[in-house]
């Protein structure tokens, strides 16, 4: 596609259901990454794909959280058991692996535990 | 190191000065380097990049100075408008590879007319 696309845009859970937030990158990217943003607040590294590498899940806040990307496509990142606390913008970027790093963000899934 | 849920800083400034937001980065071995800006409810947007072998880069309106020394980026725009209002960020990474884009902690530009 033209951009980074997250989806959905908006959920509202009730805290113990789990959720599955959606990514596609930008063709040909081979990078992804996902962050979480609480309001008012700076970006959270949460996970950063790498073509076959193997992630780097080192800003994951818990076990309850996970990601999943297959091959250079669509990632998914799980949220379980979710609680208050993890209400947040949960933002997706990729980018390519040649000489220019820039990340394209997409617009972010915004969720709410009620 | 890693950027993590901070309260953001805030930079006032009026309409149709200047303005001048500062980042410091952390690896000596990053040799690129980006400002991004995030309008409210919007995911952050590319505004200018810059190498490491360069120590000035311009844009419209917006200008990007890096100093290796003492690892110090800063954007400076000109002529600040309301529109400039946003949480702008700085990056930094390393080309090819297994390169991983480091992000600062944000500063948020308030413009008042």
């Amino acid at each position: 596609g033209a951009g980074v696309s997250q989806s959905p845009s908006n959920k509202v859970t009730e805290k113990g259901k789990d959720v599955e937030l959606r990514c596609d990158p930008i063709s040909g990217h081979t990078a992804l990454y996902w962050y979480r943003q609480r309001l008012g607040q700076g970006l959270e590294f949460l996970i950063y794909f790498q073509g076959n590498s193997a992630p780097d899940k080192s800003g994951l806040p818990s076990d309850r959280f996970s990601a999943e990307r297959t091959g250079e496509s669509v990632s998914t990142l799980t949220i379980q058991r979710t609680q208050q606390e993890d209400s947040a913008v949960y933002l997706c970027a990729s980018s390519s692996s040649g000489a220019r790093t820039e990340a394209f963000f997409g617009q972010g899934t915004r969720l709410t535990v009620v | 190191g890693e950027s993590v849920g901070l309260h953001l800083p805030t930079l006032s400034v009026q309409e149709g000065d200047n303005s001048i937001i500062n980042c410091a980065y952390s690896n000596s071995a990053s040799d690129y380097f980006i400002w991004y800006k995030q309008e409210s409810g919007k995911g952050p947007q590319f505004i200018i990049d810059i190498r490491s072998n360069m120590d000035k880069r311009q844009g419209q309106r917006v200008t990007v100075l890096l100093n290796k020394t003492v690892k110090h980026l800063s954007l400076q725009i000109a002529a600040t408008q309301p529109g400039d209002s946003a949480v702008y960020f700085c990056a930094e990474g390393r080309s090819g590879g297994y390169n991983k884009l480091i992000f600062g902690a944000g500063t948020r530009l308030a413009v008042h007319p």
